[in-house]
C-alpha cells in the first residue's frame, strides 16, 4: 500500500507556543489530505481537508485560526497548532489516498503535550 | 452527515476464539475500511471493502451495502490482535472525501 509518513511522532511544548506537524505522502501525490484528532479512548473526527494550492476546509467547531493548515505541494501538508493550550493536547493523524485511488492510508499520528 | 456504529464496543477472547466485529452505516457509501489501530496509535488497513468479501490470513470481512452493514471476522485470534478495531465509511453522495469513523470496538485477547 501507499506510504503516508507524519513527523514528529510525539512533541511536548509549552503554553502559548506554536507546535508544526507534517504529514508526508512518500511515494505518490496527493492533492487533498485529511487531518484527524483522536482524544484517549476515543474515536477519530475529522478535523479539516487539506488541499493543494488553496485554503484547507475546516469542520464545524474547528478554529482555523488556532489549527492553521498549509498544503503547499502535492506530497507535503502541515498543521500548526498555534498558541497552544493544555486543551489542545491530543493525538493528531493526518491520512492522505492516491489520486483515482479511494483507498485512505494513514501516518504514524503525533501525540502533543502541552504543558 | 453519515453514521458509523460499531459493536460490541469492548470484546475479551481468549487466544484461539474466533469473533465478529460490525459496522453500521446510516447511509450509502462508495468506501468501507476496516483499520487495526496498534498501541502505539498507528492505524494499519485491513481491509479496503466496500462491498462483497475479502479475506487475508485469519481475518475476513463482508460488506452488505444494500443494507448498510460490514462484518470484520477474527478466526484463531492471538494476543498480537489486541487493540482497537475502526471502520470508517465515505458516503456515495453529498460528503465530499471524508471518512467518517466507527466508535471503535476494543478488542483485548488473553492467553
Amino acid at each position: 500500500g501507499a506510504v503516508v509518513s507524519q513527523h514528529p511522532s510525539r512533541v511536548i511544548c509549552k503554553s502559548g507556543t506554536s507546535v508544526k506537524i507534517e504529514c508526508r505522502s512518500l511515494d505518490f501525490q496527493a492533492t487533498t489530505m485529511f487531518w484527524y484528532r483522536q482524544f484517549p479512548k476515543k474515536s477519530l473526527m475529522l478535523m479539516a481537508t487539506s488541499n493543494e494550492g488553496s485554503k484547507a476546509t475546516y469542520e464545524q467547531g474547528v478554529e482555523k485560526d488556532k489549527f492553521l493548515i498549509n498544503h503547499a505541494s502535492l506530497t507535503l501538508s502541515t498543521l500548526t497548532v498555534t498558541s497552544a493550550h493544555p486543551e489542545d493536547s491530543s493525538f493528531y493523524i493526518c491520512s492522505a489516498r492516491p489520486s483515482g485511488n479511494t483507498e485512505a492510508f494513514f501516518g504514524q499520528g503525533t501525540r502533543l503535550t502541552v504543558v | 452527515g453519515i453514521q458509523v456504529e460499531q459493536s460490541p464496543p469492548d470484546l475479551i477472547l481468549q487466544e484461539g476464539a474466533n469473533s465478529t466485529l460490525r459496522c453500521n452505516f446510516s447511509d450509502s457509501v462508495n468506501n468501507l475500511q476496516w483499520f487495526h489501530q496498534n498501541p502505539w496509535g498507528q492505524l494499519i488497513n485491513l481491509f479496503y471493502i466496500p462491498s462483497g468479501t475479502k479475506q487475508n490470513g485469519r481475518l475476513s470481512a463482508t460488506t452488505v451495502a444494500t443494507e448498510r452493514y460490514s462484518l470484520l471476522y477474527i478466526s484463531s485470534s492471538q494476543t498480537t490482535d489486541s487493540g482497537v478495531y475502526f471502520c470508517a465509511a465515505r458516503i456515495l453522495t453529498g460528503g465530499g472525501n471524508k471518512l467518517t469513523f466507527g466508535t471503535g470496538t476494543q478488542l483485548k485477547v488473553e492467553l
